[in-house]
């Protein structure tokens, strides 16, 4: 157990829908990461925020937002979402800014 | 960009000693790790290793880096079928600030009993 938590555990919707996910990081840890892992694109850096603010934007798309709430947790928004959003969404978390990530469960989105 | 590269599959019988192997692009990475993915589970951080090292032992884990070629291994040695996953190798980019990970397509490792 990485003491990163990620809910839900498992989420089904259709096209064109909103959904929220979940992270809280690990206690102490002021970064947290989102990544997507699909078949065909593997794992993909998504966003990070640090301590409240964004600090790096990778592959998201505009559909795609997140924010770092003053508890340090952190939500990612898709929506209008098609089928090729389906994947498993990860949060991670470190320290920093550069230290080690620690990855949470995911939360697996099936979009039909 | 950052490309880390992977062989996507590794059959090994139980009790060998597995080699996983990876390569980079980023010379200025700094850090390079490898994470294990079981089925339906999230990612373990195994072991990571910094740049300026060329190997590093962690009980049944050593990774080698080799900085020239770009390459990193990752040994389990006595590899057991609890040891079967999906593993990653990540290497961390530091450049402008960001801290993210570029993550290899991943390496299956199946373990015959």
């Amino acid at each position: 157990d990485s003491g990163v938590t990620q809910t839900p555990k498992h989420l089904i919707t259709a096209t064109g829908q909103r959904v929220t996910l979940r992270c809280s990081p690990r206690s102490g840890d002021l970064s947290v990461y989102w990544y997507q892992q699909s078949l065909d694109q593997g794992l993909q850096f998504l966003i990070q925020y640090y301590n409240g603010e964004e600090r790096a934007k990778g592959n998201i798309l505009e559909r795609f937002s997140a924010q770092q709430f003053p508890d340090l947790h952190s939500e990612l928004n898709l929506s209008s979402l098609e089928l090729g959003d389906s994947a498993l969404y990860f949060c991670a978390s470190s320290v920093g800014t550069g230290e080690t990530q620690y990855f949470g469960p995911g939360t697996r989105l099936l979009v039909l | 960009g950052e490309d880390v590269e992977q062989s996507l599959f590794l059959s090994v019988r139980e009790g060998d000693s597995s080699v996983i192997n990876c390569t980079y692009t980023d010379s200025s990475s700094t850090y390079l790790y490898w994470y294990k993915q079981e089925p339906g589970a999230g990612l373990q951080l195994l072991t990571y290793i910094f740049s300026n090292m060329d190997m590093k032992q962690d009980q049944r884990l050593t990774v080698l880096l080799n900085k020239k070629d770009k390459h990193l291994s990752l040994r389990i040695a006595d590899t057991q079928t609890g040891d079967s996953a999906i593993y990653f190798c990540a290497e961390r980019d530091a450049g402008a600030g960001s801290y993210q990970l570029t993550f290899g397509k991943g390496t299956k490792l199946s373990v015959i009993p």
